[in-house]
């Protein structure tokens, strides 16, 4: 499986801000993905990071709330903007690798919004 | 769309017991992937075992079994003699073969009590 790393492991951030979220792969992989896995849920898909161009975003989810960057095959960032509340969650990016079909998931960034 | 249905929210079981937990997934596709993670207290999401739609046969690795049926499209998982260290929730999980995002179910809280 591939070593995954995200930055920061955690965070507490004020109403109104934003925080971006590191995701660094060990290989090069063929596709990213960031999830969101709100207090005592499940994981819900907030979109697919492609390389060289823009994301592809799931239903509910929008570029100006949660912009997503990935210039190489090892490396993605999701920021999350203008943050309430609400965006309480830990934040997982997912890899798969070419020609495999299971994701490996990070560890996981744990954000509280005061 | 693709759906996931873990109906268990909680199993508790008594260390050495068998625990089975039940996943029924809905998709229109005919190649699709099926998988099972695990995420312990820790917080981290571990891959168990992915399962290709053409492929039913069932699969035992250690204590871990999961039954595979296409005809009642479900895939559920066995941990035989369960141990204190499984205690974790897990989930179940499918990806279509044409975008490989993954649905996850709900999840299944399961502790083992020593």
């Amino acid at each position: 499986s591939a070593v995954i790393s995200q930055k920061p492991s955690r965070d507490i951030c004020q109403r109104g801000t934003s925080l971006t979220i590191q995701c660094q792969v060990d290989s090069q992989v063929t596709m990213m993905f960031w999830y969101r896995q709100q207090p005592g849920q499940s994981l819900t898909l907030i979109a697919t990071a492609n390389q060289g161009s823009e994301a592809t975003y799931e239903s509910g989810f929008v570029i100006d709330k949660f912009p997503i960057s990935r210039p190489n095959l090892t490396f993605s960032t999701l920021t999350v903007s203008n943050m309430s509340p609400e965006d309480s969650s830990i934040y997982l990016c997912s890899v798969m690798r070419d020609g495999e079909y299971e994701q490996y998931f990070g560890p996981g960034t744990r954000l509280t919004v005061t | 769309a693709q759906k996931v249905t873990q109906a268990q929210t909680e199993i508790s079981v008594v260390e050495k017991e068998d625990v089975t937990l039940d996943c029924v997934y809905e998709t229109r596709d005919t190649t699709y992937y099926l998988f099972w993670y695990k995420q312990p207290p820790s917080g981290e999401l571990v891959f168990l075992i992915r399962r290709n739609s053409f492929d039913e046969q069932n699969e035992i690795s250690g204590r871990y079994s999961w039954n595979f049926q296409k005809s009642t499209s479900s895939f559920n998982f066995t941990i035989t003699a369960s141990q204190v260290v499984d205690s974790a929730v897990y989930f179940c999980a499918l990806s279509e073969a044409y975008d490989y995002k993954l649905s996850f179910g709900a999840g299944t809280t399961v502790t083992v009590r020593a």
